[in-house]
Formats: C-alpha cells, sequence, structure tokens
C-alpha cells in the first residue's frame, strides 16, 4: 500500500524548544490530518486541514495544508515533556476516497 | 461519553486458531476501518465499511474477515490463514468521507494480538 514520507523519523529536542516536522507525497490530497499516539494507545486526532494553503492551531501546534497540496507540516512551540510521542500525518487523495494513507510517523522525545 | 471501544486491550491466540476483535461506535459515524500496526509502518487498512451490510477489502485483506451488522460494530476476524497475525490493530470510524470539511477520523484505543 501507498505511504507518506514523513520526516524527520525521530528527534531528540530540550524543553522549551519548538519542533516541526513534515509530510510529503507524489499525489495530491484534498485533507490532511495530523495524529498523536502514545505508546499502546490509540491515536489522537490534533488538527484537521482541508483547504491548500491553510494554518490551523490547536494551542501549541499548529499545521500548514501546503500550497502544492501534496504535502503537510505540524510545528509544536515551547514543547514539554508530555509532547513525547508518535505523531503521524494522513493524507485522504479525493472526497469520495474512503481510504486515508498514513506516514510512518515522527518520534519525539523531549528532554526535561 | 462518546467514542469508539475496543476489546479486548491484549489478545492472545494459538497458532492455527481464529480469534475476533470488538469495535464498537456510538458516535453515530457511518464509516469503520480497521488497521494493523507494525513497528517502524505507518497504519495498513485492512478492510473498511461505509454502510451496513456492505464492507470493502483494503490493502492487507488477505486471513483476515470482518462484517457490519449494526452501524455501531465492525468486529474483525483473524482467521488461521494470516500468516503473521502479531500486530496492534486499531479501529476508526468516521462520518460519509464525501462530505466536504467532515473528513476526521477518529481512532480506538487499540487491540494487541499476540500469537503464541
Amino acid at each position: 500500500g501507498q505511504q507518506l514520507n514523513q520526516s524527520p523519523q525521530s528527534m531528540f529536542i530540550q524543553e522549551g524548544e519548538d519542533v516541526s516536522m513534515n509530510c510529503t507525497s507524489s499525489s495530491i490530497f484534498n485533507t490532511w490530518l495530523w495524529y498523536k499516539q502514545d505508546p499502546g494507545e490509540g491515536p489522537v486526532l490534533l488538527i484537521a486541514l482541508y483547504k491548500a494553503g491553510e494554518l490551523t492551531s490547536n494551542g501549541r501546534l499548529t499545521a500548514q495544508f501546503g500550497i502544492t497540496r501534496k504535502d503537510s507540516f505540524l510545528n509544536i512551540s515551547a514543547s514539554i515533556p508530555s509532547d513525547v510521542g508518535i505523531y503521524f500525518c494522513a493524507g485522504q487523495i479525493s472526497s469520495r476516497a474512503y481510504k486515508y494513507i498514513f506516514g510512518t510517523g515522527t518520534r519525539l522525545k523531549v528532554l526535561a | 461519553d462518546g467514542g469508539i471501544t475496543q476489546s479486548p486491550k491484549y489478545l492472545f491466540r494459538k497458532e492455527g486458531q481464529n480469534v475476533t476483535l470488538s469495535c464498537e461506535q456510538n458516535l453515530n459515524h457511518d464509516a469503520m476501518y480497521w488497521y494493523r500496526q507494525d513497528p517502524g509502518q505507518g497504519l495498513r487498512l485492512i478492510y473498511y465499511s461505509q454502510i451496513v451490510n456492505d464492507f470493502q477489502k483494503g490493502d492487507i485483506a488477505e486471513g483476515y474477515s470482518v462484517s457490519r451488522e449494526k452501524k455501531e460494530s465492525f468486529p474483525l476476524t483473524v482467521t488461521s490463514a494470516q500468516k503473521n497475525p502479531t500486530a496492534f490493530y486499531l479501529c476508526a470510524s468516521s462520518f460519509d468521507l464525501g462530505l466536504a470539511g467532515d473528513n476526521e477520523q477518529f481512532f480506538g484505543p487499540g487491540t494487541r494480538l499476540t500469537v503464541l
């Protein structure tokens, strides 16, 4: 099955630092979703994006739908220890496609 | 509280046995999905269902079966034909993905299946 290129695969950062991660694809998407997953739990939806160029925030998290519709970015500002986890992007190719394509995840570790 | 429940949280199975994973949602969602998650990989779609009594194969349906007799329920059976069933299984649901601006997919807590 198709998967998105998500980078970085993992990152260690100091508490208080800002974090950036992105997903890219060769396909055009009409929806992007960003999730956070804690070990042994299901992913929790953080942000949903529906329009090219859209910038949406959820607390310290900000995500953008790339202008080309082939990429998306997630930024976390002023990271805290509870930000630790795996962040996934997911893209939907067309409005009638009942399938999302998932990235391989970015594992974030925050050093206090 | 509205949400998606999966049971059991942990499941152990002997080789050659079929096992059924439960998924229930009370979000009034139309569509339901089953994914498999393996270490270092993105989620892979096993089956999905858009409406009751209808379901479609995903990317890795071999060795799995599903039913959708009720809107709220979408159980997954892992059969003995599945060659490598040990994995973390996630159920998800959403409203009709054809509705613009309402394409959010929500996940349950997962079931970890281990084949002994």
